[in-house]
């Protein structure tokens, strides 16, 4: 089946700190891969995405490489801000329709 | 771009009532609908898939006459809890789009308590 394991938070750094939040998958078929960002109070927002193997998607900062060898799809950045401090997503979706697989959701809070 | 609006962003209502979520795509025509719901510590999980005109597809184990999706217009999805009990209390999302060529914006969802 299609599922995703994400890191459990939450997760509080320092401003300037390095950030990663680890993501593994599985699926049946080649997915898609996606980070998507949840501010205080709004909806899902894409970060970035990536659709094939070795696919390194990167926004305000932040990036991620689609590796197949591991079923990864890593979020990094490597200065965090406290304007960083959501709750953060990694998803799947394959061909069917693009409905998502979630995973469980990490909270980030970066402390001045 | 594309927005979702949600409402209500949070309800609480008592056991036994119907609650309603709305959501309308505001500058785009949302052929199809997505309604999730996640559970305290656990994944955004698919519940149904609408599209517009048409019954929804419930995922299984979601109760279709428990959870009604209406579909009428391209700009407009609603869920309704009927009979609340506190164990729907969720926090539910919707996602709508044109097709996967065009992606998916997502509502910024609805905390359902139910007391």
């Amino acid at each position: 089946g299609n599922s995703v394991t994400q890191m459990e938070g939450p997760v509080t750094l320092s401003e300037e700190a390095f950030l990663t939040i680890n993501c593994t998958y599985t699926a049946t078929g080649y997915p898609s891969l996606f980070w998507y960002v949840q501010y205080p109070g709004e909806g899902l927002q894409l970060l970035l995405k990536a659709t094939k193997a070795d696919d390194k998607g990167s926004n305000k900062g932040f990036e991620a490489t689609y590796r197949k060898e591991t079923t990864s799809f890593h979020l990094e950045k490597g200065s965090v801000q406290v304007s960083d401090s959501a709750v953060y997503f990694c998803a799947l979706s394959v061909n069917t329709g693009n409905q998502f697989y979630f995973g469980t959701g990490t909270s980030l809070t970066v402390i001045p | 771009g594309a927005v979702v609006s949600q409402h209500p962003s949070w309800v609480i209502c008592k056991s036994g009532t119907s609650v309603k979520i709305e959501c309308r795509s505001l500058d785009f025509q949302a052929t199809t609908m997505f309604w999730y719901r996640q559970f305290p510590k656990q994944s955004l999980m698919l519940m149904a898939t609408s599209n517009e005109g048409s019954k929804a597809t419930y995922e299984q184990g979601v109760e279709k006459d428990k959870f009604l999706i209406n579909h009428a217009s391209l700009t407009l999805s609603t869920l309704t809890v009927t009979s609340a009990h506190p164990e729907d209390s969720s926090f539910y999302i919707c996602s709508g789009g044109q097709g996967q060529n065009y992606g998916y914006t997502f509502g910024s969802g609805t905390r359902l308590t139910v007391v």
